[in-house]
């Protein structure tokens, strides 16, 4: 029972456009949501965050966007550079424990 | 500054021994917790500690054990390993105050049970 879903495998865009990444959910309990990047052979790093009684969050080249009635959220980055090429992971929380996707491969394209 | 030290980064084991992937933090959080991640799977939780002295399982906790000795200290044993506990492990600690709600990753251990 998956309850954090990340649909796409791996996503390719072309360096200055905009990424999109996916994320849907099915516990409506969750209360945080979160995203992680990740390069080869390093811990995830944290990203950006968004409480579950918000629908958007920006941190400079990066927006997360809520939509509880779909229990859907999505990670926004514009523009998208080189360096953005990582494993995206959303991360949901429930009574401080973080349940993971399965992760988004994120390729920009020079 | 440090944030989450995770020993060692790379072993291989045979089927059946037993070690112990030791963690620790130094930004005075109250939770740690340990993770694996597997192709395809993402990052599941193994276990979790609230604060010293507590432990908590989470979603693939059999064939695990873990000790919070202190504060800083999060271990996590495998007491008969087998080849379907080859992974990468990762410990991972968060203040966990309301609102706060970052957890901080460490490198990684690459284990491989042959």
């Amino acid at each position: 029972d998956q309850q954090v879903k990340q649909n796409s495998p791996s996503l390719s865009v072309q360096e200055g456009r905009i990424s999109i990444l996916n994320c849907d959910y099915t516990n409506s309990m969750f209360d945080y949501f979160l995203w992680y990047k990740k390069y080869p052979a390093e811990g995830p790093t944290f990203l950006i965050s968004i409480s579950s009684i918000k629908d958007k969050n920006e941190d400079g080249r990066f927006t997360v966007f809520l939509n509880k009635s779909a229990k859907h959220l999505s990670l926004h980055i514009v523009p998208s550079q080189p360096g953005d090429s990582a494993v995206y992971f959303c991360a949901a929380r429930k009574n401080e424990k973080l349940t993971f996707g399965t992760g988004t491969r994120l390729t920009i394209i020079p | 500054n440090a944030g989450v030290t995770q020993t060692p980064k790379f072993q291989v084991l045979k089927t059946g021994q037993s070690m112990t992937l030791q963690c620790a933090q130094d930004m005075n959080h109250n939770s740690m917790y340990w993770y694996r991640q597997d192709p395809g799977m993402g990052l599941r939780l193994i276990y979790y500690s609230a604060s010293e002295g507590t432990t908590d399982k989470g979603e693939v906790p059999n064939g695990y054990n873990v000790s919070r000795l202190n504060k800083r200290e999060f271990s996590l044993r495998l007491e008969s390993a087998a080849p379907s506990q080859t992974s990468v492990y990762f410990c991972a600690s968060s203040r966990a105050q309301l609102g706060n709600t970052e957890a901080f990753f460490g490198q990684g251990t690459r284990l491989t049970v042959v």
